[in-house]
């Protein structure tokens, strides 16, 4: 059993459209978790921290719902550099910091 | 800062043959990881150093995988003999403390043929 689980799209949008990713983790004891952006043939770079309180950065906005286990992405007014494949990222409590990746899911936004 | 490097970017090599990956962290960071992304799958989890002390190896396949990190610095990532199953990115990561997301390199995108 993965992980992490995510819809891998493709998710294709107009820009200034809004955008939410879902993202399930099977392990509570999940300790950490991120959002990675992947642009094609390039390595993953961090997008944000998501947290219990949820967490905002500028059009992005992420959530984290333990007790449903699933951290969300949402991305406001796209713009067509938002085109990527989005990371979800857990680490486990007793497994130090190493990741658990999702597949990803990709995003076109179209002019 | 510099990010970390990783040399080479592609690697194609034939089948029974061997290839050393080579990755330079962030100066001052004390962690690096290794991950490995085969078509179509996750990024997974290779192994993690604490300077040079492997404090984690448990995603390392198979031992005809050997990392190292000599001094604490830079790391290499051998694969000896390559089969075709070992085609992938192979990214590296470091980061400063062992509780935060951290920095990858580009990867090293290896071909087995």
């Amino acid at each position: 059993r993965k992980e992490v689980e995510q819809d891998p799209g493709p998710f294709n949008v107009p820009e200034g459209a809004t955008v939410a990713f879902n993202c399930t983790y099977s392990n509570s004891a999940s300790q950490s978790f991120f959002w990675y952006r992947q642009d094609c043939r390039k390595e993953p770079k961090l997008l944000m921290s998501v947290y219990s309180s949820g967490n905002e950065d500028g059009r992005f906005t992420a959530q984290l719902n333990r007790a449903s286990q699933y951290i969300s992405l949402l991305i406001r007014d796209s713009k067509l550099s938002d085109s990527a494949t989005y990371l979800c990222v857990v680490t486990l409590m007793n497994t130090g910091n190493q990741f658990y990746f999702g597949t990803g899911t990709s995003l076109t936004v179209i002019p | 800062e510099a990010g970390v490097t990783q040399f080479p970017s592609h690697s194609v090599i034939e089948k029974g043959q061997t290839v050393t990956l080579r990755c330079d962290p962030i100066s001052g960071h004390d962690n690096l990881y290794w991950y490995r992304r085969v078509m179509g799958k996750e990024i997974k989890f290779l192994l993690h150093f604490v300077k040079e002390s492997k404090q984690d190896e448990s995603g390392m396949p198979n031992n005809r995988f050997l990392a190292e990190r000599t001094g604490g610095t830079y790391s290499t990532l051998k694969v000896q003999p390559a089969e075709l199953e070992d085609s992938g990115v192979y990214f590296c990561a470091s980061s400063r403390t062992d509780n935060y997301g951290y920095t990858f390199g580009s990867g090293t995108r290896l071909t087995v043929v």
